[in-house]
């Protein structure tokens, strides 16, 4: 099925630990971003990417970094987890931002210990 | 930045009954999104608005850009329609970056 394939689901890191979130889309879309979401808060973005090659800095990019090599793959990286990571995050593809039809990963639950 | 008031907060409803969920914001837009989030997390993009109103089976989402306001209506409620509804302005110029609500906990009884 067409969409956004995000993994893991859940995930408990130790303090200190690195690890890549993995998106994938295949609707040949051209915009790709990053959210977390936390309790009492809207969601929030992290890193956006417009177009293979092109990454930019969303609203909280602290702690994270993404590269984006294929049109399809948009990986997020933690790279010390800290305990404030502990979230939930969501990738999300469009044919380009803002647009009308936004389409939404599972969402994976981390928690950093 | 734009600030994004949802309200209510939480809404129980019977089923059945007609649902209003309201989202004001602060800066001027170029749309506004409406998403449901399920139970389980997963999140589905609704609506996208810009003017008037727009209509898909039992949902009607409305918008007035001059009072900075939009207002999704569920009719006949159903069970699972129980979800989170979040409201997402859309910035307008160059940059059509979203500010999302913190969103509408509706739960609908049989």
């Amino acid at each position: 099925n067409a969409g956004v394939t995000q993994t893991p689901k859940f995930q408990v890191l130790k303090t200190g630990q690195s690890m890549t979130l993995q998106c994938a889309q295949d609707m040949n879309h051209e915009y790709m971003s990053w959210y977390r979401q936390d309790p009492g808060m809207g969601l929030r973005l992290i890193h956006y990417s417009v177009g293979a090659g092109i990454t930019d800095q969303g609203e909280v990019p602290n702690g994270y970094n993404v590269s984006r090599s294929t049109t399809e793959d948009f990986p997020l990286r933690l790279l010390s987890a800290a305990p404030s990571q502990t979230s939930v995050y969501f990738c999300a593809s469009s044919y380009f931002e803002g647009a009308g039809s936004a389409f939404f990963g599972q969402g994976t639950r981390l928690t950093v210990v | 930045k734009n600030e994004v008031e949802q309200s209510p907060q939480n809404l129980t409803a019977q089923e059945g009954e007609f649902i209003t969920i309201n989202c004001s914001y602060s800066v001027g837009i170029s749309a506004l999104h409406w998403l449901q989030q399920h139970p389980g997390g997963g999140i589905v993009s609704l609506f996208m608005l810009s003017s008037g109103k727009k209509k898909h089976g039992r949902l009607i989402a409305t918008i007035n850009i001059q009072e900075k306001h939009s207002s999704l209506h569920i009719t006949a409620s159903h069970p699972r329609d129980s979800a989170v509804y979040i409201c997402a302005p859309r910035s307008g110029g160059s940059n059509y970056k979203l500010t999302f609500g913190k969103g509408t906990l509706l739960t609908v009884n049989p």
